[in-house]
């Protein structure tokens, strides 16, 4: 168990729709981490908070957006769906902020929203 | 970013050990070289990471070379359930944390 808590675990909605994923960190983590994997595609990188602050950004669609509360969860919240944002969502959470040049704070990974858009 | 080079796929017989390679040229000096495997849709887990030096935990050893070009993940006893993609990574300076296709382990019985 990585203590990231991810919910819902599948989601199965129609074209057009809009859903919420949201992340639990482990406790102690400040930053998270938003992750796409389409079937058998790699992970994509979407975005990265740290203390409710942007710090990073991939390639994430404008019909997609995130934000992190003060208690340090965060919500993917996913727009104007189309099939081919069926999915994998995973979120992970790290102690640090990410500032390399001397990253020294693993990911630890949560089980992922399984996203079906129909 | 820096890049990092991974084959495709490797197979293991089980009960064997397990070498995964990685090259990560572009490496800065102070920049860790992280591994982090996939079971099937899990989420990916982190195994193991280090700077210079050598690095080994319960899971596996991490042998980094001296220029930090390159580094090998051992699992020193692979067994089936080690079977997973494997994924080398070394975070950019842009923060962006990338994983690349990572390596294909398939443990044979």
């Amino acid at each position: 168990d990585s203590g990231v808590t991810q919910t819902p675990k599948h989601l199965i909605t129609a074209t057009g729709q809009r859903v919420t994923l949201r992340c639990s960190p482990r406790s102690g983590d400040l930053s998270v981490y938003w992750y796409q994997q389409s079937l058998d595609q790699g992970l994509q990188f979407l975005i990265q908070y740290y203390n409710g602050e942007e710090r990073a950004k991939g390639n994430i669609l404008e019909r997609f957006s995130a934000q992190q509360f003060p208690d340090l969860h965060s919500e993917l919240n996913l727009s104007s769906l189309e099939l081919g944002d069926s999915a994998l969502y995973f979120c992970a959470s790290s102690v640090g902020s990410g500032l390399s040049r001397s990253y020294n704070s693993p990911l630890h990974f949560g089980n992922g929203t399984r996203l079906t858009v129909t | 970013d820096a890049k990092t080079t991974q084959p495709p796929s490797m197979d293991c017989a089980e009960g064997r050990a397990a070498n995964l390679p990685c090259n990560h040229s572009t490496i800065s000096g102070n920049e860790y070289v992280y591994w982090y495997r996939q079971i099937h849709s899990q989420g990916p887990q982190y195994i193991i990471h280090g700077l210079k030096n050598n690095e080994t935990n319960e899971m596996a050893s991490l042998i980094i070379t001296e220029d930090r070009k390159s580094s090998t993940l051992i699992l020193p006893h692979a067994t089936l359930r080690d079977t997973a993609v494997y994924y080398c990574i070394a975070p950019s300076r842009d923060d962006k944390i990338i994983f690349g296709k990572g390596t294909r382990l398939h443990i044979l019985p």
